[in-house]
């Protein structure tokens, strides 16, 4: 099956930029989505880029996508105490009519103040 | 607009016992409705989903099961829990996009289960 990996932990200082990576296998994937998940509650999506871009920019936020690779990261700007949270990286295969997401493991970013 | 609920927020359970999760969205209809599993340190684990009404597909064989009894809400059952379904229970929905579709799937707050 396909499968996306992620690093499991990332720390920054607050004011730092942090990157949080991930690479899939999937090379059908059309869309790749970067999920937060504050304690104790669900997912909320934070960005998404289609698999014809190679970076999204929105405020703080940026997204690069390297297709031939197959690796996503995401490039939060300004880390703020606010930001600590677990990032999950997903992508779908919409192209195949499929309605899943999968999801990596997520990266749990911790920022020291 | 869109919300999602699940009930209960939090369960304590034990081993042996039956089980009832439910979810319920409102604001859209004919959505694709997704239960996932959040154990300690295994990420998201995709466990039933749901195109329709009475249509449910299971990706991971185990001792829980789902239905879909009306169009907006999804119930995930077990007739005997096993200390290993603890865990943090996440409903989600989407839109019943057709192909090439930005499939953003919409996640409700989750139950917490523990069983004992």
């Amino acid at each position: 099956g396909e499968d996306v990996e992620q690093s499991l932990f990332l720390s920054v200082r607050e004011g730092d930029s942090s990157v949080i990576n991930c690479t899939y296998t999937d090379s059908s994937s059309t869309y790749l989505y970067w999920y937060k998940q504050e304690p104790g509650a669900g997912l909320q999506l934070l960005t998404y880029i289609f698999s014809n871009m190679d970076m999204k920019q929105d405020q703080r936020l940026t997204v690069l996508l390297n297709k031939k690779d197959k690796h996503l990261s995401l490039r939060i700007a300004d880390t703020q105490t606010g930001d600590s949270a677990i990032y999950f990286c997903a992508e779908t295969d919409s192209g195949a009519g499929s309605y899943q997401l999968t999801f990596g493991k997520g990266t749990k970013l911790s920022v020291i103040p | 607009s869109q919300t999602i609920h699940q009930w209960p927020a939090t369960l304590v359970q034990p081993v042996g016992s039956p089980l009832s999760l439910e979810c319920t969205v409102e604001g859209t209809s004919n959505p694709n409705l997704y239960w996932y599993r959040q154990a300690a340190g295994r990420g998201l684990q995709l466990l039933f989903y749901s195109v329709g009404i009475g249509q449910i597909s299971s990706e991971v064989p185990q001792n829980l099961s789902a239905s879909r009894p009306q169009d907006r809400q999804f119930i995930l059952s077990s007739k005997k829990l096993l200390l290993s379904d603890s865990g943090f229970y996440l409903c989600a929905w989407s839109e019943s996009g057709g192909l090439g579709a930005y499939n953003e799937q919409f996640f409700g707050p989750g139950t917490r289960l523990t069983v004992l």
